[in-house]
């Protein structure tokens, strides 16, 4: 059965520190790995993977895939509360179904 | 704007009631999905369908119906059936839109609507 395992569950942190949120994945037919934020409402799109090595960027946040040891991670360097939500990561099969991590739940405390 | 609405934001209903949650798109999008979310899981989804007049069971059918008579609606049915409805509901839609959201990859989120069943 298809699965993505996120980690940690829940993380609190201070201002400023980096933090490292895990995605790990067994799924049958990869095609892309994804990573959402999801602050009250509705996710938001951050990052889509598809090649394992090739870094993305967005500001202070940053996604990197390995397809050989199936995990991803999500890097957010100098945290500010606004970068408090559940990060969800999720893999794209090759019939474009997502299948959901349970998602990591972030604190930035001031 | 390009969008996806989802109403009501909440819905409160009694238990033995059948309810239709409201989803639409004006992004052009093929296929649209209807997840739903509990405290502390991951997204599951319920039923999504690629083309008009064709959807497709999720993990998590049981439950629950759609129609998809039009490319921009894709409205869910609680039925009495299912037998813990009360959670978060979140419509997506993903599809050759036009413009940066020409993307089968990416699923674009309504604002979700809350349920709770008395």
């Amino acid at each position: 059965e298809d699965k993505v395992v996120q980690s940690p569950l829940s993380l609190v942190v201070h201002e400023g520190d980096t933090v490292t949120l895990n995605c790990s994945y067994e799924v049958t037919n990869f095609r892309s790995l994804l990573w959402y934020k999801q602050e009250k409402k509705a996710p938001t799109f951050l990052f889509m993977l598809t090649s394992s090595g090739i870094e993305k960027k967005s500001g202070r946040l940053s996604s990197i895939l390995d397809k050989k040891e199936l995990f991803s991670i999500l890097n957010i360097t100098a945290t500010q509360t606004g970068d408090s939500a559940v990060y969800l990561c999720a893999v794209m099969d090759s019939n474009y179904q997502l299948i959901w991590g349970a998602g990591t739940k972030l604190i930035i405390k001031p | 704007d390009g969008g996806i609405t989802q109403s009501p934001k909440y819905l409160f209903r009694k238990e033995g009631q059948n309810v239709t949650l409201s989803c639409e798109q004006n992004l052009n999008h093929d296929a649209m999905y209807w997840y739903r979310q509990d405290p502390g899981q991951g997204l599951r989804l319920i039923y999504y369908s690629q083309i008009v007049n064709d959807f497709q069971k999720g993990d998590i059918a049981e439950g629950y119906s759609v129609s998809r008579e039009k490319k921009e609606s894709f409205p869910l049915t609680v039925t009495s059936a299912q037998k813990n409805p009360t959670a978060f509901y979140l419509c997506a839609s993903s599809g050759s839109g036009g413009g940066k959201l020409r993307s089968y990859n990416e699923q674009f989120f309504g604002p979700g609507t809350r349920l709770t069943v008395l």
